[in-house]
């Protein structure tokens, strides 16, 4: 199974910050990595997928970079809608894994 | 809109069964693979299972193989995840969620979930 490990697992930014959240694949998953941010109480939205590509809707100050075992997501600018947790997901292959996700707090 | 609504959560005894369903609207359904994913109170997201389209093809997590049941109906535009030997760890939210393109398994749009609770 490829394991998937984000990081941090909570990072505190402000308003107007710039942040990056790191995922990292135990063996290469080539582009096929997407990223989903979650709010309590919510189901999962889709951000990104095949590593870079925004899903349509979703602002741009939301990017997705990296391929084979090393991934970034970055909020420019955060604002307090972003305030939210974010999970990477590999679908390589199956089992298809998510990462432990990663909490973003008003600081 | 495209939309996925889950439903039959509730409480159940460690050892029995329950059945979960999720309606698809919007969509042509039987285009699509569709999975369930699920998501333990204060937890992570954790996949569950996958159909193929056509019902053909299934895939299971190995916390789950063996228990769990994935199956459609494209005629009536349904998923069902039937749960059996539930476990109190099974205790989740379960989402319904469609692959997002007719070949690559990311996810959207995801249902809203439903709450299963097994106590021992």
């Amino acid at each position: 199974d490829i394991q998937m490990t984000q990081s941090p697992s909570t990072l505190s930014a402000s308003v107007g910050d710039r942040v990056t959240i790191t995922c990292r694949a135990s063996q290469s998953i080539s582009s096929w990595l997407a990223w989903y941010q979650q709010k309590p109480g919510k189901a999962p939205k889709l951000l990104i997928y095949k590593a870079s590509s925004l899903q349509s809707g979703v602002p741009s100050k939301f990017s997705g970079s990296g391929s084979g075992t090393e991934f970034t997501l970055t909020i420019s600018s955060l604002q307090p809608d972003d305030f939210a947790t974010y999970y990477c997901q590999q679908y390589n292959s199956y089992p298809l894994t998510f990462g432990g996700g990663t909490k973003v707090e008003i600081k | 809109q495209v939309q996925l609504v889950e439903s039959g959560g509730g409480v159940v005894q460690s050892g029995k069964s329950l059945r979960l369903s999720c309606a698809a609207s919007g969509f042509t359904f039987s285009s699509y693979t569709v999975h369930w994913v699920r998501q333990a109170p204060g937890k992570g997201l954790e996949w569950v299972a996958v159909i193929s389209f056509d019902g053909n093809n299934k895939f299971y997590a190995d916390s789950v193989k063996g228990r769990f049941t994935i199956s459609r109906d494209n005629s009536k535009n349904t998923l069902s995840l039937q749960m059996d030997s539930l476990r109190p760890e099974d205790t989740a939210v379960y989402y319904c969620a469609r692959a997002a393109t007719l070949n690559q398994n990311y996810f959207d749009p995801w249902g809203h979930g439903t709450l299963v609770t097994v106590s021992s």
